[in-house]
């Protein structure tokens, strides 16, 4: 079965550049997600969309944006990066909003020097 | 977000059943009860989901409470490939959103 696509899945950024990291979710969901997961630590709730639209937003820093397009996949921007932004970057999806479960993808590991 | 509560970490044989469990007491009517599960540099991946019966599937079973303030997620033979963090999230059936809360899980180490 198709599974969430990620890409990259390794960056390397140097402090002050930006980065922009692709999800390809499973064909039909609607939904799509981004958490981080810094070294160490549990995975933590950036943002996500529903039907090209914002649903909810977690602790993303001003310096990151995202949208989902027409065709559902999604791209998260990172810009003026800092140290502490190297970590995975997992992308899930979805269908539907409520209560549904998520399937990630394999993540992306971001390492800013 | 409602929270849980899970053992740091727990160990188990080879071939033999696993018993995860976690507390939720401030579990909401609308919360379902989420299991997730994320092997060492891998994606979390979805375990089993319920609300208030038990459930079952081709990875695991889930027993809730009657009171549902706390759950089990059963492995029923562990293999060495489900070592692995185990977590408990609830997520609301009603507030729009569906994002996953992670706490910090139970680490499962399985034993040959």
């Amino acid at each position: 079965a198709a599974g969430v696509i990620q890409s990259p899945r390794h960056l390397i950024k140097e402090k002050r550049e930006t980065a922009t990291l692709k999800c390809y979710p499973i064909p039909r969901h609607d939904t799509v997600y981004w958490y981080q997961q810094g070294p160490g630590q549990d995975p933590q709730f950036l943002i996500s969309f529903y039907e090209k639209m914002q649903s909810d937003k977690g602790s993303i820093p001003d310096r990151f944006s995202a949208q989902q397009f027409s065709d559902y996949h999604s791209e998260l921007n990172m810009s003026s990066l800092e140290l502490g932004d190297s970590a995975l970057y997992f992308c899930a999806s979805s269908l539907g909003l409520r209560g549904d479960e998520q399937y990630f993808g394999p993540g992306t590991r971001l390492t800013v020097t | 977000d409602a929270k849980t509560t899970q053992p740091n970490s727990m160990e188990s044989n080879e071939e033999e059943p696993v018993h995860l469990p976690c507390n939720h007491s401030t579990i909401s009517g609308t919360d379902y009860i989420h299991w997730y599960r994320q092997l060492p540099s891998q994606g979390p991946e979805y375990v089993i989901h319920g609300l208030t019966s038990n459930v079952n599937n081709r990875m695991a079973s889930l027993a809730i409470a009657e009171d549902r303030k706390s759950s089990t997620l059963i492995l029923h033979r562990a293999t060495l490939r489900d070592a692995a963090v185990y977590y408990c999230i609830l997520n609301s059936l009603v507030e729009y959103g569906n994002k996953l809360v992670f706490g910090s899980g139970t680490i499962l180490r399985v034993k040959s």
